[in-house]
């Protein structure tokens, strides 16, 4: 079984600003990783696959990096459409996710 | 446009059952493995099942214990978990995603539904 850490679990910014999300996994996936964005009372969307590709249609201010154990979400200015809750992914594990909300 | 869109959730009492479907649209359904995922109040998402593209292969969470299935029927594009014995801890709202890759990115998901279980 993979265990998927995120950190920080509560990040508070305001418009504008850079947002950095980790992502740690127990053992390495190597690159396998997705993350995803949700906003409350919708699903989830994917954002991020195999650790730094975007997914069609996600603004390029979303990007990802990382391989083996450690993945890093980053959104460079945060726009107001921005705030919400991000999950990495892989295979059946999600991990707990992180909560960017507005300063 | 690729669209998924879940029906059959509901108020149901604990020990009942209920069958959520989820419609398929603007794809080749029947070459994609499909998932299953909840979401209980105010906490994060739990895989609940996967199946492949003809059915014969279907994998669960351990927690689930025989409980739940996940089936599927090619001809009408669409996919099912049929959820009995019901608990008070099952109460989320299910998602049903498409699924690619060799580790199960869900790149489209449903709405979502709510599955209420109470007395």
């Amino acid at each position: 079984e993979i265990v998927l850490t995120q950190s920080p679990a509560t990040l508070s910014l305001s418009p504008g600003e850079r947002a950095t999300l980790s992502c740690r996994a127990s053992q390495s996936v190597r690159s396998k990783l997705a993350w995803y964005q949700q906003k409350p009372g919708q699903a989830p969307r994917l954002l991020i696959y195999d650790a730094s590709n975007t997914a069609s249609g996600i603004p390029a201010r979303f990007s990802g990096s990382g391989s083996g154990t450690d993945f890093t979400l980053t959104i460079s200015s945060l726009e107001p459409e921005d705030f919400a809750v991000f999950y990495c992914q892989h295979s059946r594990f999600f991990g707990p996710g992180t909560n960017v909300n507005i300063k | 446009e690729v669209q998924l869109v879940e029906s059959g959730g509901g108020l149901v009492q604990p020990g009942g059952s209920l069958r959520l479907s989820c419609a398929a649209s603007g794809f080749t359904f029947s070459t994609y493995w499909m998932s299953w995922v909840r979401q209980a109040p105010g906490k994060g998402l739990e895989w609940v099942a996967n199946i492949n593209e003809d059915g014969s292969q279907r994998y669960y969470v351990d927690s689930l214990k025989g409980r739940f299935t996940i089936s599927r029927d090619n001809a009408k594009r669409s996919l099912y978990l049929q959820m009995n014995s019901l608990r008070a801890e099952d109460t989320a709202v299910y998602f049903c995603g498409r699924v690619r890759g060799d580790y199960d990115v869900r790149d489209y998901w449903g709405q979502g539904i709510l599955v209420t279980v109470s007395s």
